[in-house]
C-alpha cells in the first residue's frame, strides 16, 4: 500500500521557524512536493524535491532524504498569512505521473 | 494569469442523478486530474488524463467516469450520485513532466441529498 504521514496540527509564533515533517511509504517514488492551501482556497504549489537535499525558495525550504523516506518543509520568519494547511505529496512519476497526497498539516501562526 | 476554471462553485444534486463536473484550463497542459478532498483524508485522486481521449484510474475511481474530448477540458461524471459522494472536488492540470507543480481550480462543493 501507500501512505504518507504528517502531523495533523502545528502551532507556532509569528517570526519563528517551524518544520513540518513527512514520512512516506510508496512504490514508484520520483519526488516529494509540498502544497499550501488556505481555508476556502485552492492548493498552490510550493516546492518539489526530486533529489536528496535542501531546496530553498525565499522563506520556505524543503528537504528530502530518499534513504529515510522522509522529507520536511521549513518555514522561516513566520507571518500570520502563513496560517494554512500544508500537504506533502509523493510524485509517482513517469507512466503513473500523478501526485499522492498526505492528509495535511494545519499550521496556525499566533502573535 | 494562468487558470483552471471549474464550472460551478456549489452544486446540490439528488441521489441517483447523473452529475457532470466541468473543468477547463487555458495553459495548454497535457495532464489533467480530478481529486476529491474530505476532512481528515486529504486529497484523493479519482482519475487523470495525459492526453486527449486518454484516461487512467486513480486511487478511488469507483462510481466515477471521465471524459476528455478536447485538450483544455476534462469532465468528471457521477453516473448515479450517492450521498457518500458529497465532497469538495478539485480539478488540476500540469505540464507533461508534472514535477513543476500542479495548478488547481477553486473546487466544486457537491452535496448529494
Amino acid at each position: 500500500g501507500q501512505s504518507l504521514e504528517q502531523p495533523s496540527e502545528v502551532t507556532a509564533v509569528e517570526g519563528a521557524i517551524v518544520q513540518i515533517n513527512c514520512t512516506y511509504q510508496t512504490s514508484g517514488f520520483y519526488g516529494l512536493s509540498w502544497y499550501q492551501q488556505h481555508d476556502g482556497g485552492a492548493p498552490t504549489f510550493l516546492s518539489y524535491n526530486g533529489l536528496d537535499g535542501l531546496e530553498e525558495t525565499g522563506r520556505f525550504s524543503s528537504f528530502l532524504s530518499r534513504s529515510d523516506s522522509y522529507g520536511y518543509l521549513l518555514l522561516q520568519e513566520l507571518q500570520m498569512k502563513d496560517s494554512a494547511s500544508y500537504f506533502c505529496a509523493v510524485f509517482r512519476g513517469a507512466g503513473a505521473n500523478n501526485l499522492f497526497f498526505g492528509t495535511g498539516t494545519r499550521l496556525t501562526v499566533i502573535p | 494569469d494562468v487558470k483552471v476554471t471549474q464550472s460551478s462553485r456549489y452544486l446540490v444534486k439528488r441521489t441517483g442523478e447523473k452529475v457532470f463536473l466541468e473543468c477547463v484550463q487555458d495553459m495548454d497542459h497535457e495532464n489533467m486530474f480530478w481529486y476529491r478532498q474530505d476532512p481528515g483524508l486529504g486529497l484523493r485522486l479519482i482519475y487523470f488524463s495525459y492526453d486527449v481521449k486518454m484516461k487512467e484510474k486513480g486511487d478511488i475511481p469507483e462510481g466515477y467516469s471521465v471524459s476528455r474530448e478536447k485538450k483544455e477540458r476534462f469532465s468528471l461524471i457521477l453516473e448515479s450520485a450517492s450521498t457518500n459522494q458529497t465532497s469538495m472536488y478539485l480539478c488540476a492540470s500540469s505540464l507533461r513532466g508534472g514535477s513543476n507543480g500542479y495548478t488547481f481550480g477553486s473546487g466544486t462543493r457537491l452535496t448529494v441529498v
